[in-house]
C-alpha cells in the first residue's frame, strides 16, 4: 500500500521567512513518482511539480525548491522569502508504477501555509 | 473551452437522494478520477477509470456510482446521499498513468447532504 505523510497541519510565517514543507511517503515500487500540488484559497489545485524515483537532483524553480531524499523517504518543499501569495494548502502525492499503483494518486493530508505581513 | 469543468460547483441535496455530479474534459484524456476532500483526510480517490468502459474502485468507493460511455465523461451518482458524503469533490483527468503525466483537475463541487 501507499502512503503519503504530512506530519505539519498548519505552518504560520512572516512574509520573506523561507519555510520548508515536510513529505514522507512509503511504497513498495521500485518505481514511482512524487507531486506536489497548491491549493490556494479559491479552492483548485495546481500542479507545482513532479519527480521520478530515479532522479535524486534537488530541483530549484524560482523561489520554490525540492529535496528528494530516497534514503529517508522523504520529498521536501521549501519556499524561500515566502510571500502573502503563497498562501495556501500544499499536498504532496504519490503515484507508483505496479499495478493497483500506477492508476492512482495517493495523497497526504496536506499542510495550510500562513504566510502574514 | 478546453479544459475540464465540473457541475454543478455547488449542490444541496437531503438525506437519502440521489444526486449525479457531472465532469466534463475536452482533452480526450484516457484517465479520469474522482476524489473527495475532507478537513485531516487530504484526498481520498473514490473512483477512477482508465479508458471509456473500464472503471475501477479507489479508497472509498461505497456509496458511489461511476460510469464512462464517453471518454470525454465521467459522471460520479451517489445512490442515496448520506451525510458522510458532505464534502469537496474533485474530479481530475490524465493523458496516461499519473506518474507518466501531470493530472489536471476540476474546480471541485462542494456538497453538502443536509
Amino acid at each position: 500500500a501507499q502512503k503519503v505523510t504530512q506530519a505539519q497541519t498548519e505552518i504560520s510565517v512572516v512574509e520573506k521567512e523561507d519555510v520548508t514543507l515536510d513529505c514522507v511517503y512509503e511504497t513498495r515500487d521500485t518505481t514511482y513518482y512524487l507531486f506536489w500540488y497548491k491549493q490556494p484559497p479559491s479552492g483548485e489545485l495546481v500542479f507545482l511539480i513532479r519527480r521520478n524515483s530515479f532522479d535524486e537532483q534537488n530541483e530549484i524553480s524560482g523561489r520554490y525548491s525540492w529535496n528528494f531524499q530516497k534514503s529517508t523517504s522523504s520529498f521536501n518543499f521549501t519556499i524561500t522569502a515566502s510571500q502573502v501569495v503563497d498562501s495556501a494548502v500544499y499536498f504532496c502525492a504519490l503515484s507508483g508504477s505496479d499495478t493497483g499503483t500506477a492508476s492512482k494518486l495517493t495523497f497526504g493530508t496536506g499542510t495550510r501555509l500562513q504566510v502574514t505581513l | 473551452d478546453a479544459g475540464i469543468t465540473q457541475s454543478p460547483r455547488y449542490k444541496i441535496t437531503e438525506t437519502g437522494r440521489q444526486v449525479t455530479l457531472m465532469c466534463h474534459q475536452t482533452w480526450s484524456h484516457s484517465y479520469m478520477f474522482w476524489y473527495r476532500q475532507d478537513l485531516g483526510h487530504g484526498l481520498r480517490l473514490i473512483y477512477y477509470s482508465a479508458a471509456a468502459d473500464i472503471t475501477d474502485k479507489g479508497e472509498v468507493p461505497d456509496g458511489y456510482v461511476v460510469s464512462r460511455s464517453k471518454t470525454e465523461n465521467f459522471p460520479l451518482t451517489l445512490e442515496s446521499a448520506t451525510r458522510s458524503q458532505t464534502s469537496v469533490y474533485f474530479c481530475a483527468s490524465s493523458e496516461s498513468t499519473p506518474g507518466w503525466t501531470e493530472a489536471f483537475f476540476g474546480q471541485g463541487t462542494r456538497l453538502t447532504v443536509v
